[in-house]
């Protein structure tokens, strides 16, 4: 059983195109983050949902949109790829929204844009 | 800015030995925790130690924080070459919620 899962696991695509990537945790958790992890594996949060609630939104781009339809999904949409978007990009789930919550990360999608 | 700096960069060991991690920070934390990634993969909870704790144990690992000296170790007794992976120390600043900042791991290297 897959508790974070993540699709698509590779993604190739040109710059200035728009892709989504999804995110389903199946461990009935309240909150969940996208992750971002550069060439370098410098690991940073960019948003995160509570119950469908945006609860932490980082300097991102806003080319890139989080949606949540419920709380056991949270999507990341990119519109106008670019160049620097090309990373693995992570999704991750936690029990609420504590500071004494471990998180639960997906396998990662690589995206790479050309 | 980043807020974990973990050293070495770098870790190359032999089966058996330990394997001493360490990890500093700047500003004030609610607690510390320790993730490892395996090539390829997501990231993996290892443990979390709070800021009125000064050691914790789960099983080979064993945790340290030094909130005086706004850092922490992580110790690998006896490695063995599954423990080959990248480890990232992780805070929860003060007030920030559930949001951890990451360091930029150390890559651990356990030779058969």
């Amino acid at each position: 059983d897959t508790a974070v899962s993540q699709t698509p696991k590779y993604l190739v695509t040109q710059m200035g195109n728009d892709k989504s990537i999804k995110c389903e945790q199946n461990l009935g958790h309240d909150t969940m983050y996208w992750y971002k992890q550069d060439s370098k594996k410098f690991l940073k949060i960019m948003f995160s949902y509570n119950n469908k609630e945006l609860i932490i939104n980082e300097t991102v781009p806003n080319r890139f949109s989080p949606k949540s339809p419920d709380k056991a999904h949270l999507n990341l949409h990119i519109n106008s790829l670019e160049l620097g978007d090309s990373a693995v990009y992570f999704c991750a789930s936690s029990q609420r929204t504590s500071a004494y919550n471990e998180q639960f990360f997906g396998p990662g999608t690589r995206l790479t844009v050309l | 800015s980043q807020q974990g700096e973990e050293d070495p960069q770098a870790l190359s060991i032999q089966e058996g030995e330990n394997a001493t991690m360490n990890c500093s920070y700047k500003t004030s934390i609610n607690n510390l925790q320790w993730y490892r990634q395996n090539s390829g993969r997501g990231l993996v909870h290892l443990i979390l130690i709070r800021s009125n704790e000064r050691e914790k144990h789960s099983g080979r690992l064993r945790v340290t924080l030094d909130t005086s000296k706004k850092s922490s170790s992580l110790l690998i007794t006896a490695s063995r070459a599954a423990d080959t992976a990248s480890y990232f120390c992780a805070t929860v600043i003060t007030g920030a919620n559930s949001k951890l900042t990451f360091g930029k791991g150390i890559t651990l290297s356990v030779r058969p």
